[in-house]
């Protein structure tokens, strides 16, 4: 079964200043694809950064980054140069096999880790 | 470019009554998700939707709980005898292999309390 651990319940950060966000993730199989998606108080999850496990490069995103080390099984999310709106929960996800492979491609997610950009 | 809508965006019901919540999917869209999300917790997996065809289901689905796709366009999700345990955020999404990453794409959510 996948599992995703985000183990920082909460974390903060000043204004312009980085904050990674730590993920760790449990698969045995081999294709998989990592996500991060935003949740603000109004509940919408935004899609951020994705990575795939095949890919050789660590995605990035204008201010998001996946620092991706796959021996490790982590993909955590960097933020630049933070901004107040950057205050919410951040969740990791996993999407489990490809339809190909006769999965339904759905999410599995970690429990999040609450940010909070201090002025 | 219209996103995921779901309505309600929030639902109070007393213990025991039905409810029914409503998804419409980015319209080019053929694959669609419910997930459910409880207070500190992120979503969990309920079922999914390829066009028209419910191909899996979860566990946490239980007998109360019935989705439909008629037509492959917009979904509904209905909570027969709801009870206090059901109340949280339910969660909708879409996505298509011919998008990006195939990423998924939510919806604002409905917010259902349970009295």
């Amino acid at each position: 079964a996948q599992k995703i651990t985000q183990t920082q319940p909460g974390m903060f950060v000043q204004e312009k200043e980085a904050v990674t966000l730590d993920c760790t993730y449990d698969t045995s199989d081999p294709s998989y694809g990592l996500f991060w998606y935003k949740q603000p108080s109004s509940g919408e999850m935004i899609f951020l950064i994705y990575q795939g496990s095949y890919d050789q490069q660590n995605a990035t995103e204008g201010r998001y980054s996946l620092n991706f080390q796959k021996a490790r099984k982590s993909a955590n999310l960097v933020i630049s140069a933070s901004q107040l709106g950057d205050s919410a929960m951040y969740f990791c996800a996993m999407r489990e096999p490809t339809i190909t492979q006769g999965g339904s491609e759905k999410l599995v997610f970690g429990k999040g880790t609450k940010l909070t950009v201090n002025p | 470019d219209t996103g995921v809508s779901q309505n309600p965006r929030h639902k109070i019901t007393k213990r025991g009554q039905n409810v029914t919540f409503r998804c419409d999917p980015i319209s080019e869209h053929n694959r669609l998700y419910w997930y459910r999300q409880t207070l500190g917790q992120g979503p969990e997996f309920l079922t999914y939707f390829q066009n028209e065809a419910q191909l899996e289901k979860s566990r946490l689905l239980s007998d109360r709980f019935s989705a439909e796709r008629p037509k492959g366009s917009f979904s509904t999700l209905e909570i027969q005898r709801t009870e206090q345990g059901d109340s949280a955020m339910y969660l909708c999404a879409s996505s298509s292999l011919k998008t990006g990453r195939g990423q998924q794409f939510f919806g604002p959510g409905t917010r259902l309390t349970v009295l």
